[in-house]
């Protein structure tokens, strides 16, 4: 399985655009680049995904790197409630030898400051 | 739509006891997935299936059985619980390699 590699944590003010980064330089042309969030004592929540191009939602932005060796997560305006651990993911289709499963690393912990 | 569902979401099991913990999707998705999630760490994947009749296994499928009859169901089963396996255990669905949907979880204590 392709693997991602995500700073362990980081810290941002509310209201201030924050971008957290996710390198996954053994990429294939097919995976799927995938964001999760775990808020404390819930479980994970789908943020964004995308495969080349960048992409936009109600919740944040993705960034994806021309070679798509890296990637970002945009949140536009950081607020108290985002705080939590984001996972940045790489997902296959499936068939041809591959597989859609979706496998977690450890994430970065985001605190976001008042 | 429920979306996932997850029964039950507490149990408490002593050691060598069997369970089956329940997992239903109502979206029609055909790919179907259990993690679990111990105190302070991430989430590892026990089994996946990506259709009805198709399972395999994840990073840490011992202790851990799993079938899949229907589209919309995937229990999975203890067969001799340890207090090894005490942790939160979250059941997810998809299709394709879309957004995938988390059900409510169970948290399951073996004594």
């Amino acid at each position: 399985d392709a693997k991602t590699t995500q700073p362990n944590s980081m810290e941002s003010n509310e209201e201030e655009p924050v971008h957290l980064p996710c390198n996954h330089s053994t990429i294939s042309g097919t995976d799927y680049i995938h964001w999760y969030r775990q808020l404390p004592s819930q479980g994970p929540e789908y943020v964004i995904h995308g495969l080349t191009s960048n992409v936009n939602n109600r919740m944040a932005s993705l960034a994806i790197a021309e070679d798509r060796k890296s990637s970002t997560l945009i949140l536009h305006r950081a607020t108290l409630r985002d705080a939590a651990v984001y996972y940045c993911i790489l997902r296959s289709p499936g068939g041809q030898g591959g597989s859609e499963k979706l496998v977690f690393g450890k994430g970065m912990k985001l605190t976001v400051n008042p | 739509n429920a979306g996932v569902t997850q029964t039950p979401k507490f149990q408490v099991l002593k050691t060598g006891q069997s369970m089956t913990l329940q997992c239903a999707q109502d979206m029609n998705h055909e790919y179907m997935s259990w993690y679990r999630q111990d105190p302070g760490m991430g989430l590892r994947l026990i089994h996946y299936s990506v259709g009805a009749g198709i399972t395999d296994q994840g990073e840490v499928p011992n202790g851990y059985n799993v079938s899949r009859s229907t589209t919309e169901d995937f229990p999975l089963r203890l067969l001799s619980a340890a207090p090894s396996q005490t942790s939160v255990y979250f059941c997810a669905s998809s299709h394709g390699t879309n957004e995938q949907f988390f059900g409510p979880g169970t948290r399951l204590t073996v004594l």
